[in-house]
């Protein structure tokens, strides 16, 4: 199994504002990924963060919102820009090692 | 377009009261379908993976089942501390990351 540190737990932030999430696994990898758990709604995928590479975006999330680094295989950031209300949600960083691996996520209040 | 399914959205049960959760999924290509138990404030914690029709998996009270369509998580005589969201994902052939679905809340009244 892969075990993954993320900090902050949680933090709240003023509207406007930008905030850093970082993922730091035990393990190096070669993908990592940013999911987005919305209050009361399940986990959606934002980004596909390669060591080396542009992250790979899905549908509805853009790079200028959350601009994500890579500089390692075992470390990862996700920055949630210019936040508004709407971007509070749980962030979470996930690992595939057999199975998929999550951190603890890091709870957002936009106010 | 993969569709993950679960029902019911909540679930409460009597300590000992067995009951099982459904998952169904369309998905082009299964490569894997995993269940997950999230605690409030926690990120999902990894329970099972299957991967073919009538494959079936046991960890304590917890068994997961796989058809074609649908998986169940079947609850033996759940206790407390049993109550959480259980969140169930598929992974397309291919693809690395997980398609998850709304998720079940259990609670479990001792």
């Amino acid at each position: 199994s892969a075990v993954i540190s993320q900090k902050p737990s949680r933090d709240i932030c003023q509207r406007g504002t930008s905030l850093t999430i970082q993922c730091q696994v035990d393990s190096q990898v070669t993908m990592m990924f940013w999911y987005r758990q919305q209050p009361g709604q399940s986990l959606t995928l934002i980004a596909t963060a390669n060591q080396g590479s542009e992250a790979t975006y899905e549908s509805g999330f853009v790079i200028d919102k959350f601009p994500i680094s890579r500089p390692n295989l075992t470390f990862s950031t996700l920055t949630v820009s210019n936040m508004s209300p709407e971007d509070s949600s749980i962030y979470l960083c996930s690992v595939v090692w057999g199975e998929a691996f999550f951190g603890q996520g890091t709870r957002l209040t936009v106010v | 377009e993969d569709q993950v399914t679960q029902s019911p959205e909540a679930l409460r049960l009597q300590e000992g009261e067995s009951s099982s959760l459904n998952c169904s999924y369309t998905v082009s290509g299964l490569r894997g379908l995993f269940w997950y138990r999230q605690d409030p404030g926690k990120g999902p914690e990894f329970l099972f993976t299957l991967y073919s029709a009538g494959e079936e998996k046991e960890k304590e009270r917890l068994k997961a089942t796989l058809t074609k369509k649908e998986s169940f998580l079947h609850i033996t005589a759940p206790k407390p501390e049993d109550s959480a969201t259980y969140l169930c994902a598929v992974q397309q052939t291919g693809a690395n990351n997980l398609f998850f679905g709304t998720g079940t809340r259990l609670t479990v009244i001792p």
